[in-house]
């Protein structure tokens, strides 16, 4: 199986701070990989897919980058509503989920 | 509206089986992959299975191969998790999730969630 491996597993930022989460394979899985969304007592949302593109309705904030093994997750101003947990996600092989990373407000 | 309702879920002692349905709506139900995720209480996402548009190929965790199947009824809209042998580790929110994937294959890009249902496997 491929490990995803998220950092940091939790994170606390102000309002309007840039927010990065990162997200490592361990084998190379080009740009096979999603970004979710859960906030808390809901289903996960697709934000991004194939590393870097955005899901059609999700606002422009978020951005995703990378392929091979080391991925990154950035919010470009956190707002109240991001409050959430993200996963990263590789599709090359059977699906796998990272750990997640519980964003706060500070 | 586009939609995925689960049900089926509930109190199961250890050993034991029950078979989830995932209702679909609002889209060719026929044309997608589907997929199974479960979240146990707190942690993480974990997925469980997948089955192309077609019915045709599917696919499982580890954890569940051997105990778990995945079927659909595409005149029905109906995806289903039929789960035996009930270990108290399968515990979670049952979630079905509409793959990108088409009618042959499985992509593994889930754009669409349902609210999931309770497992809770317990004596």
């Amino acid at each position: 199986d491929i490990q995803m491996t998220q950092s940091p597993s939790s994170l606390s930022a102000s309002v309007g701070d840039r927010v990065t989460i990162t997200c490592q394979a361990s084998q190379d899985i080009s740009n096979y990989l999603n970004w979710y969304q859960q906030k808390p007592g809901k289903a996960p949302k697709l934000l991004i897919y194939d590393a870097s593109n955005l899901e059609t309705g999700v606002p422009s904030r978020f951005s995703g980058s990378g392929s091979g093994t080391d991925f990154t997750f950035t919010i470009s101003s956190l707002q109240p509503e991001d409050i959430a947990t993200y996963y990263c996600q590789q599709y090359d092989n059977l699906p796998t989920f990272g750990q997640g990373t519980r964003l706060e407000i500070k | 509206e586009v939609q995925l309702l689960e049900s089926g879920g509930g109190l199961v002692q250890p050993g034991g089986s029950l078979r989830l349905s995932c209702a679909a709506s609002g889209f060719t139900f026929s044309s997608y992959a589907m997929s199974w995720v479960r979240q146990a209480p707190g942690k993480g996402l974990e997925w469980v299975s997948a089955i192309s548009g077609s019915g045709g190929s599917t696919y499982y965790a580890d954890s569940v191969k051997g105990r778990f199947t995945i079927s659909r009824d595409n005149s029905k809209n109906t995806l289903y998790l039929q789960m035996n042998s009930l270990r108290a580790e399968d515990t979670a929110v049952y979630y079905c999730a509409k793959d990108t994937g088409g009618i042959t294959m499985v992509r593994g890009v889930l754009d669409l969630w349902g609210r999931g249902t309770l497992v809770t496997v317990s004596s």
